[in-house]
């Protein structure tokens, strides 16, 4: 059973259209990240939360905004989706665990595709 | 320079081989390290955490080496379903906290009846 939710698993959608990706979790991870994933290519930070009000953009720059207004939801939206915006997105969420090391937890991630 | 290098294989072994992986890593002040494991168009999932002294679960075996910032994953007796793409991971000291992680590229394996 996941702990960490994406919506929608597939979407495809129109030059222009404003999307919004969701993410929830139910862990009460404070620290929350979207990733952007080309097939059989690496991940790509594009946006990560440390907590509620605390967003920061990531190592690849995306024409995506992300918000944090509460702990379980870090939504990522894009204003005006073009054709480059098609790819894989994940988001995940991670701990510090009591034996020193801490993991992420991704959710199934969005694949969208913009036609 | 990647921060975190793999060699990306693929990797074709037959059922019940031992592969082993590696991997280096940049930045001396990397102090977690992971292995995670991603299954076509499937999300990572962790697979280990790297300890200093190495440590083992099961048939896979994960060390580090500080000194040559080398990190390695032995597998044996391979599986069918062990047939995936082997993530090599270490925090960003840069981002403070281990709040950040460096991910490879990965290294694909295939395992071969």
């Amino acid at each position: 059973e996941a702990d960490i939710y994406q919506t929608p698993r597939y979407l495809v959608i129109g030059t222009g259209k404003k999307i919004t990706l969701e993410c929830s979790q139910t862990m009460g991870h404070d620290k929350m990240y979207w990733y952007q994933q080309d097939p059989g290519m690496e991940l790509h930070l594009i946006h990560y939360s440390y907590g509620v009000n605390s967003t920061e953009k990531g190592d690849l720059s995306s024409e995506s905004t992300v918000s944090r207004i509460r702990t379980e939801h870090f939504p990522l939206t894009l204003e005006s989706a073009r054709p480059s915006h098609t790819s894989q997105y994940l988001c995940a969420s991670s701990e510090w665990r009591s034996e020193g090391s801490y993991g992420y937890t991704f959710g199934s991630g969005t694949r969208l595709t913009v036609v | 320079r990647k921060e975190v290098e793999q060699d990306p294989g693929p990797f074709n072994v037959p059922e019940g081989a031992t592969v082993a992986f590696n991997c280096t890593y940049s930045n001396s002040a990397s102090q977690s390290f992971f292995w995670y494991r991603q299954d076509c168009r499937k999300e990572p999932k962790l697979l280990m955490s790297v300890y200093s002294s190495g440590n083992e679960d099961g048939r896979f075996t994960a060390q580090l080496n500080r000194a040559s910032q080398y990190i390695s994953l032995l597998i044996r007796d391979s599986k069918l379903s062990d047939s995936a793409t082997y993530l090599c991971v270490v925090n960003d000291p840069e981002a403070g906290n281990n709040r950040k992680l460096i991910w490879g590229l990965g290294t694909s394996l295939a395992v071969n009846p």
